[in-house]
């Protein structure tokens, strides 16, 4: 089955660094989502790619549907405490196929 | 207004016994869907109901039986759970199953714990 390959799979950073997380897969994806999320609570939605070679910003955050579609990226910049919490990658590739598949996540932690 | 609800938050029960998870989403979404997480937080889908039809029935044993009442509930009832059941159930929806509403919403989660 698709695989997605999210790395790194945890990160320490400090108040205001920047960060950058991705992910590639074995297979085509139409579309590339970014969640986020944080103890107890459901992924929230961040940001969707629909296009390959899309860039979008959401506030901090900026994510790539890479034009290969087969990766895609997360940057935050000016990272603050509250930018805590998991970050999944999923994609979607469409067709009959209508299951999206998630990475294994991305646990971020900034120290303030 | 919650989007996505889930009902209870928190479930634990013993061995054996039948339980069951309720979902209900104010969005006006066709789809719904049942996600399991495990302890090492990786996201598995489970289930995919569009306008109250299965589309979607991963490998899941069969003691997981979905209801979806109508568009706006999906509910998830399990039988003679077992330990390996144990994890946080989320429900999910969205507009449609494919691209480009598909971005799927996530309710809050219910941990079930098996003892």
């Amino acid at each position: 089955g698709q695989q997605l390959n999210q790395s790194p799979q945890s990160m320490f950073i400090q108040e205001g660094e920047d960060v950058s997380m991705n992910c590639t897969s074995s297979s085509i994806f139409n579309t590339w989502l970014w969640y986020k999320q944080d103890p107890g609570e459901g992924p929230v939605l961040l940001i969707a790619l629909y296009k390959a070679g899309e860039l979008t910003s959401n506030g901090r955050l900026t994510a790539q549907f890479g034009i290969t579609r087969k990766d895609s990226f997360l940057n935050i910049s000016a990272s603050i405490p509250s930018d805590v919490g998991i970050y999944f990658c999923a994609g979607f590739s469409g067709g009959s196929n209508y299951k999206l598949t998630f990475g294994k996540g991305t646990l971020l932690t900034v120290n303030p | 207004d919650t989007a996505v609800s889930q009902t209870p938050k928190y479930l634990v029960t013993q061995m054996g016994n039948d339980k069951s998870i309720k979902c209900e989403q104010n969005l006006g979404h066709d789809t719904m869907y049942w996600y399991k997480q495990d302890s090492k937080k990786f996201l598995k889908i489970m289930f995919s109901y569009n306008n109250k039809e299965l589309i979607i029935n991963e490998t899941v044993p069969n003691r997981f039986s979905p209801k979806s009442p109508d568009k706006a509930h999906l509910n998830l009832h399990i039988n003679s759970l077992e330990l390996g059941d144990s994890a946080v159930y989320f429900c999910a929806s969205s507009q449609d199953p494919g691209p480009p509403t598909d971005t799927q919403y996530f309710g809050p989660g219910t941990r079930l714990t098996v003892l």
